[in-house]
């Protein structure tokens, strides 16, 4: 049972282009939405996360937008650049005295110069 | 030096045998979380555990356990290792929630089941 589901499995952006990963969940009890970035041979960082309260948060190239109503959110990449060819998770958790997330399947992004 | 280790970094292990996967931290968490990652499948967790005598299975705990033999060390083992579960395996990192709920990643072990 997947509880947050990821779409594109892949996506092939050019340099200077708008990279949008999806994702959908279907608790609505999850209150804690981060994006993981993870480069090959290494482990998952988080990139940027935000509750429900918000509908958008940016950080720098960084975007996610939030629809609690669709239960889905997003995350832009402005300006992709090769360094950012990596795989991106999405996740979801109920935060507070659990903390236990539930990833989404990944994309992996190449960023052609 | 890292924050989260883990050793081996890579394993070649034959059906049956019994293996131990080791994780060390030095953020001073209480929380530590042993994932497993598959192709297509994304990271499911297997166990976690919130202090030393607090243990609790993950969506996947089947064939895996596990020991917490201090704050900062969190061990994953395999009784019976089998080729399915042939994978790249992660140990994470959390502090009591305070608004934070970032988890901090090791940089994975390559395990190879034949």
């Amino acid at each position: 049972q997947q509880q947050v589901k990821q779409s594109p499995q892949s996506l092939i952006v050019q340099k200077g282009g708008i990279s949008i990963i999806n994702c959908a969940y279907e608790n609505t009890a999850f209150d804690y939405f981060p994006w993981y970035q993870q480069f090959p041979g290494k482990g998952p960082a988080l990139l940027i996360a935000i509750r429900p309260d918000v509908s958008e948060k940016k950080e720098g190239r960084f975007t996610i937008s939030f629809n609690k109503s669709a239960k889905q959110f997003s995350l832009h990449i402005m300006d992709s650049q090769p360094g950012d060819s990596a795989t991106y998770f999405c996740a979801a958790s109920r935060g507070g005295a659990t903390n236990k997330l539930i990833f989404g399947t990944g994309t992996l992004l190449a960023v052609q110069p | 030096d890292a924050d989260v280790t883990q050793t081996p970094r890579n394993r070649i292990t034959k059906t049956g045998k019994r293996i131990m996967l080791e994780c060390s931290q030095t953020k001073g968490h209480d929380r530590m979380y042993w994932y497993r990652q598959d192709p297509g499948l994304g990271l499911r967790l297997i166990y976690y555990s919130f202090d030393v005598k607090d243990i609790n299975k993950g969506e996947i705990s089947d064939g895996y356990s596990v020991s917490r033999q201090a704050q900062a060390k969190f061990s994953l083992s395999l009784e019976s290792a089998i080729p399915n579960q042939t994978a790249l395996y992660f140990c994470a990192t959390s502090a009591p929630t305070g608004g934070n709920d970032e988890q901090y990643f090791g940089p994975g072990t390559r395990l190879t089941v034949t």
